[in-house]
């Protein structure tokens, strides 16, 4: 069963766009809501993450939008740049534990 | 060292062989992960140490894999009689505390190919 569900898969986005990465979560018990960032050859690194307490944490050109009702999640990346490009998952995990389910990753491309 | 480190960063060895892939986290972190991506995939857990000792260990597939920590800093990742649905990037991660949402670090990798 697939915990946390990722879409799209692939998304290609001008330069200045808006970047939009949607996640769908099961288990109501997930407290910690993370995105990473993984750029070719690299280990993911935190971008952003989120609690359920909050509908919205902002970070830069970065945002999180939680809905909980829905159990769903999505990163928003405004006035993208080709130094965005890379593969973005989403997460979720429990009781402040790095036991980190991931989803399956979206390939965002900024185009010049 | 600034990261996680982790070496081979990549590693080719013949189906059924064993290999050690090893884990150097950043200095001071007390807890440890291991985790498996397949390509096109996001990473998987494997485990997670305390320490010296594995808190969790549920990721593990099967018994051909096991890891240790002997001295609650350097970790290596054994597996035994390796299969070809064994190749996957292994990742190693490390954060100072275990809970209250501590940052996990990411090493770059070991890429395994069973042939």
């Amino acid at each position: 069963q697939q915990q946390v569900k990722q879409s799209p898969q692939s998304l290609i986005v001008q330069k200045g766009g808006i970047s939009i990465i949607n996640c769908a979560y099961e288990n109501t018990a997930f407290d910690y809501f993370p995105w990473y960032q993984q750029f070719p050859g690299k280990g993911p690194a935190l971008l952003i993450a989120i609690r359920p307490d909050v509908s919205e944490k902002k970070e830069g050109r970065f945002t999180i939008s939680f809905n909980k009702s829905a159990k769903q999640f999505s990163l928003h990346i405004m006035d993208s740049q080709p130094g965005d490009s890379a593969t973005y998952f989403c997460a979720v995990t429990r009781g402040g534990y790095q036991k980190v389910t991931f989803g399956t990753g979206t390939k965002l491309q900024v185009i010049p | 060292g600034a990261g996680v480190s982790q070496t081979p960063s990549n590693k080719v060895t013949e189906k059924g062989k064993y290999v050690e892939l090893r884990c150097d986290p950043i200095s001071g972190h007390t807890a440890l992960y291991w985790y498996r991506q397949s390509l096109g995939q996001g990473p998987e857990f494997l485990i997670y140490f305390q320490g010296t000792g594995a808190a969790d260990d549920s990721g593990l597939p099967n018994d051909r894999f096991f890891a240790v920590r002997p001295e609650g800093s350097v970790s290596t990742l054994k597996i035994q009689r390796t299969e070809r649905g064994d190749s996957a990037v292994y990742l190693c991660a490390s954060s100072l505390v275990h809970g209250g949402n501590t940052e996990a670090f990411f090493g770059q990798g070991t890429r395994l190919t069973v042939v």
